[in-house]
């Protein structure tokens, strides 16, 4: 069965400092690797999706990294901002069937 | 606007009474998904259609029913057999093809309360 898992659940740097965020995952079949932003009280927001093929994605600040292998990805955040405060999860989409199990989340908070 | 919306932003019901949750979506996407989040934790799938007609039970189905008599349309209903029914459902939408670029667009969720 697979596991996902999210460490630190939770992180405050002040703004400017560049933020790494964890996922692990216990089986490496999978097809994709996915970042998601929920802001408290809301529904989640897709930020990168890597494909079982890829190594890495980047959009702006973000960069996220997959090494299916040792089943880890790694979230990087340049020059945190306050407004970047929120829970990022990562999920996993497994080979068999259209199903993503996803991670408890970090809640980051960035202090201006 | 496209998007997927759900209904009521917040419910409450009492012991012993069945509830359904809206979701809608004009995405045009076949696959439509349910999540149960509690406090501080992660998504659990609760059921998913990969197509109109068609759902199969998630992780953690007992206690909850759907229908998908629409591709628009994938209402959940929480029955009084749900033993802890009390946290926040999200349901998502995927074009649920092209696997492996497949992503999930998520509602803004439906926060229910049992009394």
């Amino acid at each position: 069965k697979q596991e996902v898992t999210q460490i630190p659940a939770a992180l405050s740097v002040p703004e400017g400092e560049n933020l790494v965020l964890n996922c692990s995952f216990t089986d490496s079949a999978i097809y994709n690797l996915q970042w998601f932003r929920q802001d408290p009280g809301k529904g989640l927001t897709s930020l990168l999706l890597i494909q079982s093929s890829q190594r890495e994605q980047t959009s702006g600040r973000l960069n996220a990294s997959l090494d299916k292998s040792s089943g880890r990805s790694t979230l990087y955040i340049a020059a945190s901002q306050p407004g970047d405060s929120a829970t990022y999860l990562c999920a996993v989409l497994k080979a068999a069937g259209n199903k993503l199990t996803f991670g408890g989340g970090t809640r980051v908070l960035v202090k201006p | 606007d496209g998007g997927i919306t759900q209904s009521p932003k917040y419910l409450f019901r009492k012991e012993g009474q069945n509830v359904t949750l809206s979701c809608e979506q004009n995405l045009n996407h076949d696959a439509m998904y349910w999540y149960r989040q509690d406090p501080g934790q992660g998504l659990r799938l609760i059921y998913y259609s990969q197509i109109v007609n068609d759902f199969q039970k998630g992780d953690i189905a007992e206690g909850y029913s759907v229908s998908r008599e629409k591709k628009e349309s994938f209402p959940l209903t929480v029955t009084s057999a749900q033993k802890n029914p009390t946290a926040f459902y999200l349901c998502a939408s995927s074009v649920g093809l092209a696997v492996e670029i497949d992503t999930q667009y998520f509602g803004p969720g439906t926060r229910l309360t049992v009394l």
